[in-house]
C-alpha cells in the first residue's frame, strides 16, 4: 500500500500570513497514463471534506486562488497564502493512483 | 447541484450486519465510479472501498476485504455497502463520495455522512 506522510501535524499562523504542508508518498504517485492523482482536502469543523486541490496543482471549482499545489513523483506541497479565519481545519493529502486509495493523517491548522 | 445522501447508520452489535444507502442527484450516477470512505472519531480518513460506474471494477481496503459489499443501483441512483461481522473498531462515519471525472481526480463531492457505532 502507499503510504502517505503529511508533516506538520499541527501549525498555527497568523491571519495574512503563509502556511506550507508537505505531503511525501511512500511510491511514485505517476499513473500508468501518465497522470498524478494527488489532492488536498480540507475538513472544517464538523463538517465533511472538501476538495482544494487535484491532481496535485488543480484548483478544484471555487477553491480560492490562495491555495496552491506542486510536487512531483513521490513529494508535494500545499501552501495557503494570506490566510484568512475560514482557513481553520485540517488538511489531508490523498493519493488516488494506486489501490487502496490512501489519505496521510492529517494537519491541524489553527489560527493564532 | 450533486447531492449525495447517506443513510443506514445506527447502534449494531459485534457480529451484527447493517446496509447503508447513498442517494445521488445532481448528476449522471452511472456515469460515475463512486466511493465509501470513513473517519473514526477524532481520527484521520480511511478509504473503504470503489465501485466503477457499471459494477465492472471494485476495490476494497484490506480492513473490509470479505467483510463488506459495495454495490450500486443505477436506475435507482444509489449506492450501497453491506457490512457483516462488524467489529468494534468499524466504528465511524461513513461517508459515500464522487470523484471529479468517472474514476480519478480527487474525491469532488461528499455526503454528509452516516454514523456507524458498533458496540454491545
Amino acid at each position: 500500500d502507499v503510504v502517505m506522510t503529511q508533516t506538520p501535524v499541527s501549525m498555527s499562523v497568523s491571519l495574512g500570513g503563509q502556511v506550507s504542508i508537505s505531503c511525501r508518498s511512500s511510491q511514485s504517485l505517476v499513473h500508468n497514463n501518465g497522470n498524478t492523482y494527488l489532492s488536498w482536502y480540507i475538513q472544517k469543523p464538523s463538517q465533511s471534506p472538501q476538495l482544494l486541490i487535484y491532481k496535485v496543482s488543480n484548483r478544484f471549482s471555487g477553491i480560492s486562488d490562495r491555495f496552491s499545489g506542486s510536487g512531483s513523483g513521490t513529494d508535494f506541497t500545499l501552501k495557503i497564502s494570506r490566510v484568512e479565519p475560514d482557513d481553520l481545519g485540517v488538511y489531508y493529502c490523498g493519493q488516488g493512483t494506486q489501490y487502496p486509495l490512501t489519505f496521510g493523517s492529517g494537519t491541524k491548522l489553527e489560527i493564532k | 447541484e450533486v447531492q449525495l445522501v447517506e443513510s443506514g447508520g445506527g447502534l449494531v452489535q459485534p457480529g451484527r450486519s447493517l446496509k447503508l444507502s447513498c442517494v445521488a442527484s445532481g448528476f449522471t450516477f452511472s456515469n460515475y465510479g463512486m466511493n465509501w470512505i470513513r473517519q473514526a472519531p477524532g481520527k484521520g480518513l480511511e478509504w473503504v472501498a470503489y465501485i466503477s460506474s457499471g459494477s465492472s471494477y471494485i476495490y476494497y481496503a484490506e480492513t473490509v476485504k470479505g467483510r463488506f459489499t459495495i454495490s450500486r443501483d443505477n436506475a435507482k441512483n444509489t449506492l450501497y455497502l453491506q457490512m457483516t461481522s462488524l467489529r468494534s473498531e468499524d466504528t465511524a462515519l461513513y461517508y459515500c463520495a464522487r470523484p471529479l471525472y468517472s474514476s480519478h481526480g480527487g474525491f469532488a463531492y461528499w455526503g454528509q455522512g452516516t454514523l456507524v457505532t458498533v458496540s454491545s
